[in-house]
């Protein structure tokens, strides 16, 4: 069974442009969080989407959105992007709805920003 | 929002001696607490986790404690091999906050042959 994949591995933006980041979870996985990780913040919480929904937001600010397609891949889009966006955005699938079982990570799209 | 505090944020110890990492959250709704590792380059993978009607839970080597009065949970690894250096994170998570976790700042865990 493939595992979560996220493309670009890789990227390089400049400040104002934006960037958008895809994920395909695993299969009969309906759920797809993302998380952004930085040295200094550590993993934190972005957003997470079911069957389409946008089920919770994290403390970001509205430059970073995200949609669910009916084949449970994933996008998430920052747009004006800051030098402070650059980080390892990690997708994350998971089976069940609620939060009872495993975070099936990505290897996550490395993002700077100059 | 919920915090999660997590300390040591980085651990030395020699093989085959016992390292524990610990954490507390700030928010008594949370009732699920996985531990997550992820070697250097490579993606996070879920070690352990524990639910709020557990006080205690073994894998092998690994174990994790959860005290919820005190709002504190330990992960607990023996026999320590140099395959266990990675950094160690935990986290919390709610019952109605679908799988959206808050993770504690992560420890780096070296064991030295």
């Amino acid at each position: 069974k493939a595992g979560v994949t996220q493309t670009p591995r890789y990227l390089i933006k400049t400040r104002g442009q934006q960037v958008t980041l895809s994920c395909s979870p695993i299969s009969g996985h309906r759920s797809v969080s993302w998380y952004q990780q930085t040295p200094g913040q550590g993993l934190q919480f972005l957003f997470e989407y079911f069957s389409e929904t946008q089920r919770n937001k994290g403390n970001f600010p509205g430059r970073f959105s995200g949609r669910q397609f009916s084949n449970s891949r994933s996008e998430m889009n920052v747009s004006t992007l800051e030098l402070g966006d650059s980080a390892l955005y990690l997708c994350a699938s998971s089976t069940v709805a609620a939060n009872t079982g495993e975070l099936f990570f990505g290897e996550g799209s490395r993002l700077t920003v100059l | 929002g919920e915090n999660v505090e997590q300390h040591p944020s980085t651990l030395s110890v020699q093989e085959g001696d016992s390292a524990v990492i610990k954490c507390t959250y700030s928010d008594s709704a949370s009732n699920y607490f996985p531990w997550y590792k992820q070697e250097l380059g490579k993606r996070p993978q879920l070690i352990i986790d524990i639910r709020s009607n557990v006080g205690e839970k073994k894998d092998q080597r690994i174990a994790v404690t959860l005290n919820k009065t005190a709002k504190h949970f330990s992960l607990h690894i023996t026999e320590t091999q140099p395959e266990d250096s990675a950094v160690y994170f935990c986290a919390a998570s709610k019952a109605n906050a679908g799988n959206m976790l808050t993770f504690g700042g992560g420890t780096r865990l070296m064991v030295k042959p």
